[in-house]
């Protein structure tokens, strides 16, 4: 199994400004993946973040808006770039453990005001 | 990534069991069946998966179609504590790939 912790779990925010997520892993994993999920929906994959080399970002999620560093194997953050009311949601950083089970980050709760 | 069908919601009795089917008629002969929750302000927790025959676990089995064009999975006594989105997610074999969401299923379990 694989422990994910999401910092910060909450946060209220004024537009135009940027906020970092961070996801720590309590094991060294080879890729990490970022999710959106906005209120009353599913979850979208944002991104894929291997340790080393540039994320790779899904169809409508640019690098300006939601840059990803991931320094190690064990942490990944995400920024939310000038942020405004429409990117209130849950933002999850999930990896996968053995057996093809993935594990998420109880995730971030971000109000833009 | 192969399409699943769920019904958007259901509704079982305490301690009765559940059965939430998922369809997924063009599912591929490398891709497994998984099967993921979300309880109310968490992240989505693992359930169970497999690839042709039937799995079971401590919290649920998953019954597999023998053309695995559908499945189910069973909550053998549902609690207060199942009531949560289910989703049913097809994953290729090969591993290290995200999880592609659909709307899942919200169970309610009504006391």
């Amino acid at each position: 199994s694989a422990v994910i912790s999401q910092k910060p779990s909450r946060d209220i925010c004024q537009r135009g400004t940027s906020l970092t997520i961070q996801c720590q892993v309590d094991s060294q994993v080879t890729m990490m993946f970022w999710y959106r999920q906005q209120p009353g929906q599913s979850l979208t994959l944002i991104a894929t973040a291997n340790q080393g080399s540039e994320a790779t970002y899904e169809s409508g999620f640019v690098i300006d808006k939601f840059p990803i560093s991931r320094p190690n194997l064990t942490f990944s953050t995400l920024t939310v770039s000038n942020m405004s009311p429409e990117d209130s949601s849950i933002y999850l950083c999930s990896v996968e453990g053995d057996s093809f089970v993935a594990f998420f980050g109880q995730g971030t709760r971000l109000t833009v005001v | 990534d192969a399409k699943t069908t769920q019904p958007n919601s259901m509704e079982s009795n305490e301690e009765e069991p559940v059965h939430l089917p998922c369809n997924h008629s063009t599912i591929s002969g490398t891709d497994y069946i998984h099967w993921y929750r979300q309880l109310p302000s968490q992240g989505p927790e693992y359930v169970i998966h497999g690839l042709t025959s039937n799995v079971n676990n401590r919290m649920a089995s998953l019954a597999i179609a023998e053309d695995r064009k559908s499945s189910t999975l069973i909550l053998h006594r549902a609690t207060l504590r199942d009531a949560a989105v289910y989703y049913c997610i097809l994953r290729d074999g090969s591993g290290n790939t995200p999880l592609v969401f659909g709307k899942g299923t919200r169970l309610s379990v009504i006391a």
